[in-house]
């Protein structure tokens, strides 16, 4: 157990319908990321946070995808309209922004499967 | 553009040493960070390499050239339990891009 905590753990719905999930990182973590990872891939980076800004966003994140962290502690992703291609575990990570090192604390994710 | 190399399987025994590598093009580069994953868990950290040379912790060593845009994880004495995933993941400007992976076997 890393600290970060995500629920829920699976989620399963039908095409067209909107989820939303919830990441609380380690209390003390000012950096809040998301990523997505579809079996034999690598983490895909969605969005990141520091506080409550949200810094960056992925050029391959649909306008569907959307992120917040209102108070600079847990964080919500939602997908709205989801599509069978959106089926994949979704992971929370956090960090304490240091200019020379960064180390993420991933969650255990939200697999989402879409039908 | 962006783009991160590495290879996608390595089997070795154990007891046995191993390195992989991992090659990446990118902007705005801070550093570089290796990843293991086990089957059906999240990525734990293993290493940041923000300036060249070599980092180690244990078993497990990272080495960093920024000027060849290059780094390796070097893993000794290998155990049956590394068998996984290791990705590495390039931190920059605009993001944190993970390569696809390495799945290492250990074999007894």
């Amino acid at each position: 157990d890393t600290g970060v905590s995500q629920d829920p753990r699976h989620k399963i719905t039908k095409r067209g319908q909107n989820v939303t999930f919830r990441c609380d990182p380690i209390s003390e973590h000012n950096r809040l990321y998301w990523y997505r990872q579809t079996l034999g891939q690598g983490p895909e980076f969605l969005t990141y946070f520091q506080n409550e800004a949200q810094l960056e966003k992925s050029r391959l994140l649909s306008d569907r995808f959307s992120a917040e962290r209102p108070k600079g502690s847990f964080s919500t992703l939602e997908i709205q309209r989801t599509e069978q291609g959106d089926s994949a575990m979704y992971l929370c990570a956090s960090s304490f922004s240091l200019r020379d090192y960064n180390e993420q604390f991933f969650g255990p994710g939200t697999r989402l499967t879409v039908l | 553009g962006q783009s991160l190399e590495q290879p996608s399987e390595v089997t070795a025994v154990e007891g046995a040493i191993v390195q992989i590598n991992c090659t990446y093009q990118t902007s705005g580069f801070y550093g570089l960070s290796w990843y293991q994953q086990h089957d059906g868990g999240a990525p734990t950290f293993l290493s940041y390499n923000a300036l060249d040379g070599l980092e180690e912790t244990g078993r497990f060593s990272s080495f960093l050239s920024r000027s060849d845009s290059y780094g390796y994880l070097l893993l000794q004495e290998l155990q049956m339990k590394d068998s996984a995933s290791y990705f590495c993941a390039v931190l920059s400007t605009n993001d944190m891009r993970f390569g696809a992976g390495t799945r290492l076997t250990v074999k007894p």
